[in-house]
């Protein structure tokens, strides 16, 4: 079946621009998640999704990212006013419940990420 | 704030050769996961240990929980080429246990050589 996929695989922009990248998970994947991993780091977690409705923000540097998932299955991660800092791979992540009461979290599927570099 | 600090940072080593990848934190994590991520991939998930003092097998890869649940090492035995790649441990964030929420360490970068 088909895995995550993340559009555009890679985003060129100019530093002030706005972008969105965009993630489909798993179909019927409830959970999802974003995180950002720069060059020689682990991931770093920004948002997470259950459903519609971001339950835990918290991972966001500051108010010019937003993410959204309407729907509760496609998510696009807009970022405004883009500075050179925010380039990085944006890697999107889904898994079949957010909510597990043992034996660790469920698995996360990756996507291929989406690296974006600001100019 | 919970970290993971992976070492070494980078290993490059010849096929055959046995290797061992250390994953500490001063914090308690409830499980850990170790990942394996290649170039313009994401992350995959290799294992999740859950209990102190866990073993866990994958054909030529032993991944071991540290009895107070704060670090965890991966040892690989005759690496072969194909190992090469990122390797990530990573565990519930505080607070996030309930629903996935990871904290990653920075990785170990596996090169192994024909």
């Amino acid at each position: 079946g088909a895995g995550v996929s993340q559009t555009p695989s890679n985003k060129v922009t100019e530093k002030g621009k706005y972008v969105e990248l965009r993630c489909d998970p798993i179909s019927g994947h409830t959970a999802l998640y974003w995180y950002r991993q720069s060059l020689g780091q682990g991931p770093e977690f920004l948002i997470y999704f259950q459903g519609t409705g971001a339950a835990d923000d918290s991972g966001l540097p500051n108010d010019r990212f937003f993410a959204v998932r309407p729907e509760g299955s496609v998510s696009t991660l807009k970022i405004q006013r883009t500075e050179r800092g925010d380039s990085a791979v944006y890697l999107c992540a889904s898994s079949s419940q957010g909510v597990k009461l043992a034996g660790g979290p469920n698995e996360q599927f990756f996507g291929p990420g989406t690296r974006l570099t600001v100019l | 704030t919970q970290l993971l600090e992976q070492s070494p940072q980078f290993l490059s080593i010849q096929e055959g050769e046995n290797l061992t990848v250390y994953c500490n934190s001063s914090s308690v994590f409830s499980s850990l996961q170790w990942y394996r991520q290649e170039p313009g991939e994401g992350p995959v998930l290799l294992v999740t240990v859950v209990t102190g003092g866990e073993v866990k097998k994958l054909k030529r890869l032993t991944f071991q929980f540290g009895d107070a649940r704060k670090d965890s090492s991966l040892h690989i035995t005759a690496a072969q080429p194909g190992d090469t790649g990122l390797y990530l441990c990573a565990g519930p964030t505080e607070g996030g246990t309930s629903y996935g929420k990871l904290t990653f360490g920075q990785g170990t970068i596996l090169t192994v050589h024909p």
